[in-house]
């Protein structure tokens, strides 16, 4: 199994433009969710889903949207990106809601 | 939203020494976890806690879930080089759905 993948590993954006952070899994797993990561802020959940077609938003959702047309996979999206939105963003899954969370390598976004 | 307070921030130390970082939260959690994170790396399960007084180990690290539902502790006994990493404590309330509630970390950094 490769577990969580995600694409790009490394992008730099310039303010306005959009662009879709991949993310997949092989494990079967029902929940996914998408996390920013932010120097001294921890780990911040932008989405979640908690199986084919169900999304809704966590902490942080301004300026991002998801959808879940498929078990393995969990796209997020900027549509109009900006400074703001430098981070470095994790995707992870889980078999069920109480289950453990296993994280993707991360994409590393850079807005300018 | 809820909040976790993760200390130490930092911990500077000898190699072979024991190690100690402590979650705590102003509000009930059903499950406690503790991950680990390389540079450049996504975050990986160390332990993981689902009840309250649970003490479990794994190699020379052991973590514990308190009694009161709203701390958790990480010991890593005899450190070594590779021990090097942010430690994060995140934990889940209700039925999951909302994800996980991560600490800020604890960077800890080994002096040989």
């Amino acid at each position: 199994n490769a577990g969580v993948t995600q694409t790009p590993k490394f992008q730099v954006l310039k303010t306005g433009q959009s662009m879709t952070l991949q993310c997949a899994q092989d494990m079967n797993h029902e929940y996914m969710s998408w996390y920013r990561q932010d120097p001294g802020m921890g780990l911040r959940l932008i989405h979640y889903s908690v199986g084919a077609g169900i999304t809704d938003q966590g902490e942080v959702p301004n300026g991002y949207n998801v959808s879940r047309s498929t078990t393995e996979d969990f796209p997020l999206r900027l549509l109009s990106a900006a400074p703001s939105q430098t981070s470095v963003y994790f995707c992870a899954s889980s078999y069920g809601l109480a289950g453990v969370q296993y994280f993707g390598p991360g994409t590393r976004l850079t807005v300018t | 939203g809820q909040q976790l307070n993760q200390s130490p921030q930092s911990m500077f130390i000898q190699e072979g020494e024991d190690v100690s970082m402590n979650c705590t939260s102003s509000s009930i959690f059903n499950t406690w976890l503790w991950y680990k994170q390389d540079p450049g790396e996504g975050p990986v399960l160390l332990i993981a806690l689902y009840k309250a007084g649970e003490l479990t180990s794994n190699g020379r690290l052991t973590a514990q879930f308190g009694i009161t539902r709203k701390d958790s502790f990480l010991n890593i006994s005899a450190s070594i080089p590779s021990d090097v990493g942010i430690y994060f404590c995140a934990g889940r309330s209700g039925g999951g759905a909302d994800g996980l509630t991560f600490g800020k970390g604890t960077h800890l950094i080994i002096q040989p």
